[in-house]
């Protein structure tokens, strides 16, 4: 089975330049989770969406970030324009929705801003 | 607010030793997961609890949940390099889907 899938793997840009980031959850889960990894702060839940309706975006950190869910079975996030702050690994997570559920996270965007 | 702590931040030991590793916070929590995570990867679910008291065994890994479900621990019967990851705690209260995590222990395990 295919987990969460992530695109892309590393992103390389210029401060100003605007980046998408790209999630396909699992097959069948509802909830699905942006997080924001470094080293200073760790792991930081950006937003989270159930039945494709953010329902918690208070971690985004400002207006630059932006986060949709079309559909079930793609998420994007946005920052525009991107900063050399917002250099860190970025991760998306789906599970079923039920509270104490697994998450099941993807290999991460790795995301360098310059 | 709720305040997590987990400890040590950093731990290198060698192969064959056993450990041990902390999750605490000032609040109290329905349940807690435990996620290792290894470079170049999203974490990944070892074990949730949810009863305070509760200890659950994973190989040779043994998790307990606090009395008061305040806290919880991980122990690693000799350890081995395979075990080398940041493992995270992430606890939850009532009937959040939302897991906050802590910022982890870093677990170098040594040939």
């Amino acid at each position: 089975d295919a987990g969460v899938i992530q695109s892309p793997r590393h992103e390389v840009t210029e401060m100003g330049q605007e980046v998408t980031l790209r999630c396909k959850p699992i097959s069948g889960h509802n909830s699905l989770f942006w997080y924001r990894q470094t080293m200073m702060r760790g792991l930081e839940l950006l937003i989270y969406f159930n039945n494709n309706v953010p329902i918690d975006d208070s971690g985004m950190p400002e207006d630059r970030f932006s986060a949709k869910m079309p559909n079930a079975s793609f998420s994007t996030l946005k920052i525009q324009p991107s900063e050399p702050r917002d250099s860190a690994v970025y991760f998306c997570a789906s599970s079923r929705g039920a509270a104490n559920e697994k998450l099941f996270f993807g290999s991460g965007t790795q995301l360098s801003v310059l | 607010t709720q305040l997590l702590e987990q400890s040590p931040q950093f731990l290198s030991i060698q192969e064959g030793e056993n450990l041990t590793v902390y999750c605490n916070s000032s609040s109290v929590f329905s349940s807690l997961q435990w996620y290792r995570q290894e470079p170049g990867e999203g974490p990944v679910l070892l074990v949730t609890v949810v009863t305070g008291g509760e200890v659950k065994k994973l190989k040779r890994l043994t998790f307990q949940f606090g009395d008061a479900r305040k806290d919880s621990s991980l122990h690693i019967t000799a350890a081995q390099p395979g075990d080398t990851g940041l493992y995270l705690c992430a606890p939850q209260r009532g009937s959040a889907r939302q897991l906050t995590f802590g910022s982890g222990t870093q677990l170098t395990v040594l040939p």
